[in-house]
């Protein structure tokens, strides 16, 4: 079963233009959703991150939303640059003491054009 | 500081012979998960560790794998008799208390079983 779903798969869009990459998620106790950034042959990083009691979080030229009502969250890049040409992974877990077990979406792999 | 670092970078097996990957989490960081993430999907978590002890196994195919963190820092992971199902990149990752929230990825080791 799968906990995380994200869409598109892929992706291209031209320098400067919006990036939208889109996750729904199913399990309700849910409450804690991360982006990672990953670039090939490296680990994913950390770029954004939102908790179910709020429904946006920005930082720079990246957005992230969040609708409880729906299950669903979006993260927008503006001015995309070529530099942000990487796969990006929505993932959610809940918060306990008990650890971090996060979930992650199969990705979306994003090309930015010059 | 340094990031968590993974060795070996690459490994290439025959089916039915073993392999072991090495992790050294960012100092100071109590808690330590191994993530399997096979070509073009997300990371899938296999096994994490809280100090010495394992938290949590159930995705940890038993039969052949195995993984270890005896002394709450460094982490061993092992495949007794590898598939090519195993193919996949190996990814170490930490969390320390302080950061309630953010795990930190090591690059990986990516694994090919012909």
């Amino acid at each position: 079963q799968q906990q995380v779903r994200q869409s598109p798969q892929s992706l291209t869009v031209w320098e400067g233009g919006t990036t939208v990459l889109t996750c729904s998620y199913e399990d309700s106790t849910f409450n804690y959703f991360p982006w990672y950034q990953q670039f090939p042959g490296e680990g994913p990083a950390l770029l954004i991150s939102i908790l179910s009691v709020s429904d946006k979080k920005e930082d720079g030229r990246f957005t992230t939303f969040f609708n409880k009502r729906e299950k669903k969250l979006s993260l927008h890049i503006i001015d995309s640059q070529p530099g942000d040409s990487a796969t990006y992974f929505c993932a959610a877990s809940p918060t306990n003491s008990a650890g971090n077990k996060l979930t992650f979406g199969i990705g979306t792999r994003v090309l930015v054009r010059p | 500081e340094a990031g968590v670092t993974q060795s070996p970078r690459y490994a290439v097996l025959q089916e039915g012979q073993a392999v072991s990957f090495w992790c050294d989490p960012i100092s100071g960081h109590d808690t330590l998960y191994w993530y399997q993430q096979p070509r073009d999907q997300g990371p899938q978590l296999l096994v994490y560790f809280r100090d010495e002890a394992v938290i949590d196994n159930s995705q940890l195919p038993s039969d052949r794998f195995s993984a270890v963190r005896p002394k709450g820092t460094n982490s061993t992971l092992k495949i007794q008799s590898a598939k090519q199902g195993d193919t996949a990149t190996y990814l170490c990752a930490s969390r320390g208390t302080g950061d309630a929230e953010t795990l930190y990825f090591g690059s990986g080791t990516r694994l090919t079983v012909l």
